[in-house]
């Protein structure tokens, strides 16, 4: 089993629509988490950072974790054809500067 | 303000040869993290180098070394390719342990 599990999609919604993307782990020591957004052939550019439980809003984009859960979740909302990339989930623990990644999930965004 | 850079942005190497790539981390982090990612999958972290040393090693085999130079800029080395090491590698720099900033990697084939 894989310490963080994503969806790869692809996810195809419709411009201004409001995406939820998801990411499930298993390690109870991560404590920060992290959603990156990448480009084809681009570098993950860091979107969201945010430590321990509860909610972060940035603009368009609400991180939230849920810790009893084991569960983090990215909303973007009205969303628009720049957002289509891929969004990958990061975390790592209070003791190490390990990011561990999810996959990634492809969003498409079409007008 | 420069962001990470690495060189080169692409090469292509016959397996059993040996690769060196570099980066130069954003202006004022110290820090530099290397990390592989293969296609369609997320990240995997290689190792991280700080003060010149390496501080931390994810779950790499020691074909792959590394080096931090005074300036801070990074090298990593591979020897011995193997076809399954054909990925994007990605160098991540920081200020401590905060917002790691990602280069758009070197695409490395190996034939």
């Amino acid at each position: 089993q894989k310490e963080v599990e994503q969806d790869p999609g692809p996810l195809s919604v419709p411009e201004g629509a409001i995406v939820s993307l998801n990411c499930t782990y298993s390690n109870s020591a991560f404590q920060y988490f992290m959603w990156y957004r990448q480009y084809s052939r681009k570098g993950p550019e860091l979107l969201m950072y945010t430590y321990s439980s509860g909610n972060k809003e940035d603009g368009r984009f609400t991180a939230q974790v849920d810790k009893s859960s084991k569960y983090i979740s990215l909303f973007i909302r009205d969303s628009q054809p720049s957002d289509s990339a891929t969004y990958l989930c990061a975390m790592r623990g209070s003791n190490t500067d390990k990011l561990i990644f999810g996959t990634g999930t492809r969003l498409q965004v079409f007008p | 303000d420069a962001g990470v850079t690495q060189s080169p942005t692409h090469l292509i190497k016959t397996r059993g040869q040996q690769v060196t790539l570099r980066c130069s981390p954003k202006s004022g982090h110290d820090t530099v993290s290397w990390y592989q990612q293969a296609l369609g999958q997320g990240p995997q972290f290689i190792f991280q180098y700080y003060e010149e040393e390496e501080r931390q090693r994810g779950n790499f085999p020691d074909r792959f070394s590394g080096h931090q130079f005074p300036n801070y800029s990074s090298e990593l080395n591979v020897n011995a390719l193997l076809l399954g090491d054909s990925a994007l590698y990605l160098c991540a720099s920081s200020l401590g342990s905060y917002s790691y900033t990602f280069g758009s990697g070197t695409r490395l084939t190996v034939v």
